[in-house]
């Protein structure tokens, strides 16, 4: 299993681009999630998806867009790049139940927007 | 809604030390709580989680954890560190009726020298 995949890697953007980051998952898991990283913040949920065609907002979802076509694929779209989602952004994925599954963490997209 | 608080930001600390990673939560409900360790350059995985029952959780890597709901405490400890045991520790928590949302803590940086 490769567990939890997120491409790209690194990613520069202009202020007002658009681009999606890629999140898949291999374990047939029902749960996936979006969070940012920031310096003294640490996670911060923007959305997340109950299963194939359920996505719901987090904690801060302005300015991003989700949809789960797949159990697989959970794809985050920046609509408009801000400076402010200057970020780490990490794609998870659990069984079911995120407050008690295990959530398991994918390696992590590193975004700047100039 | 709940909230966490890491006490320490950063902990320095010798190998073969013992270390204490402080974490409190609020909630005005029953909770469940977790410890995640990011290594550098990865995403997170989980270490041990609170869901009930004994008080004192063990975790992988010779990490334990004791809940005090008196306190509402739930803080993250190790009797020998080793050079690996560098990273980042988070502190998370959900409440038992909400099935998707963890809020994390703003995270302790641990720093073990030789």
């Amino acid at each position: 299993n490769a567990g939890v995949t997120q491409t790209p890697k690194f990613q520069v953007l202009k202020t007002g681009q658009s681009m999606t980051l890629q999140c898949a998952q291999d374990m047939n898991h029902e749960y996936m999630s979006w969070y940012r990283q920031d310096p003294g913040m640490g996670l911060r949920l923007i959305h997340y998806s109950v299963g194939a065609g359920i996505t719901d907002q987090g904690e801060v979802p302005n300015g991003y867009n989700v949809s789960r076509s797949t159990t697989e694929d959970f794809p985050l779209r920046l609509l408009s790049a801000a400076p402010s989602q200057t970020s780490v952004y990490f794609c998870a994925s659990s069984p079911y139940r995120a407050v008690t599954d295990t959530q398991y963490f994918g390696p992590g997209t590193r975004l700047t927007v100039l | 809604a709940q909230s966490v608080t890491q006490l320490d930001s950063q902990v320095p600390v010798f190998e073969e030390a013992p270390v204490e990673l402080r974490c409190n939560y609020s909630s005005s409900v029953s909770v469940y709580l977790f410890w995640y360790v990011q290594y550098p350059n990865q995403g997170l995985q989980l270490l041990l989680k609170y869901l009930s029952g004994s008080t004192l959780v063990k975790g992988i890597n010779g990490f334990e954890a004791e809940f005090n709901k008196s306190q509402t405490s739930f803080h993250l400890r190790k009797p020998s560190v080793h050079i690996s045991d560098t990273a980042e520790y988070f502190c998370a928590v959900s409440v038992t009726s909400n099935d998707y949302k963890l809020s994390f803590g703003a995270g302790t940086t641990v720093t073990v020298r030789a």
